[in-house]
């Protein structure tokens, strides 16, 4: 059964620091992997999609990476802004139709 | 635009009873997906459909039913609402194959069963 996981559990940083998120997965047999946030009360947003023939992708201040030889897919955030603060989740797109959630990061900016 | 949306936001229920979740998605994709979300659990797959007439079961199917007649809507039913369903519950869709679009999920349902 894939298990996900992601490290750290929270994360709490100043503005302008540049961080990294982990998420690490048991079954190396994903289809894909997507990078999410999601603010309290609210539902999830995507943030990144990795397909399967790609190893990383970048939007703006986002740039993730996947090795499915290790089981591991990174989150980079640059220059970190107090509007950065929410929950990350990582997914694994398992069997082709089932999307195997971690149970996040929370991620504090102070300005 | 209106992506997917869910209904109720907010709903209380005594053992026993049932309800329907709503879902409904304006982009015309093929697949649509059910969770729930509990703390310390993250999200987890209740069902999913691949098309109308087409369903499936996820990871926590017990006590949930699914159907989906058109491709805009599917519905999640609780049949006898339990207090182990108190839950936020999230509909999301996307198109069929999951490497040409991200899933797009509802702002969720919050469940509470005394």
């Amino acid at each position: 059964k894939q298990e996900v996981t992601q490290i750290p559990a929270a994360l709490s940083v100043p503005e302008g620091e540049n961080l990294v998120l982990n998420c690490s997965f048991t079954d190396s047999a994903i289809y894909n992997l997507q990078w999410f946030r999601q603010d309290p009360g609210k539902g999830l947003t995507s943030l990144l999609l990795i397909q399967s023939s790609q190893r990383e992708q970048t939007s703006g201040r986002l740039n993730a990476s996947l090795d499915k030889s290790s089981g591991r897919s990174t989150l980079y955030i640059a220059a970190s802004q107090p509007g950065d603060s929410a929950t990350y989740l990582c997914a694994g797109t398992q069997s082709f139709q089932k999307l195997v959630f971690g149970t996040g990061t929370r991620l504090l900016v102070s300005p | 635009n209106a992506g997917v949306t869910q209904t109720p936001k907010f709903q209380v229920l005594k053992t026993g009873q049932s309800m329907t979740l709503q879902c409904a998605q304006d982009m015309n994709h093929e697949y649509m997906s059910w969770y729930r979300q509990d703390p310390g659990m993250g999200l987890r797959l209740i069902h999913y459909s691949v098309g109308a007439g087409i369903t499936d079961q996820g990871e926590v199917p017990n006590g949930y039913n699914v159907s989906r007649s058109t491709t805009e809507d599917f519905p999640l039913r609780l049949l006898s609402a339990a207090p182990s369903q108190t839950s936020v519950y999230f509909c999301a869709s996307r198109p069929l194959d999951p490497n040409t679009g991200e899933l797009f999920f509802g702002e969720g349902s919050r469940l509470t069963v005394l």
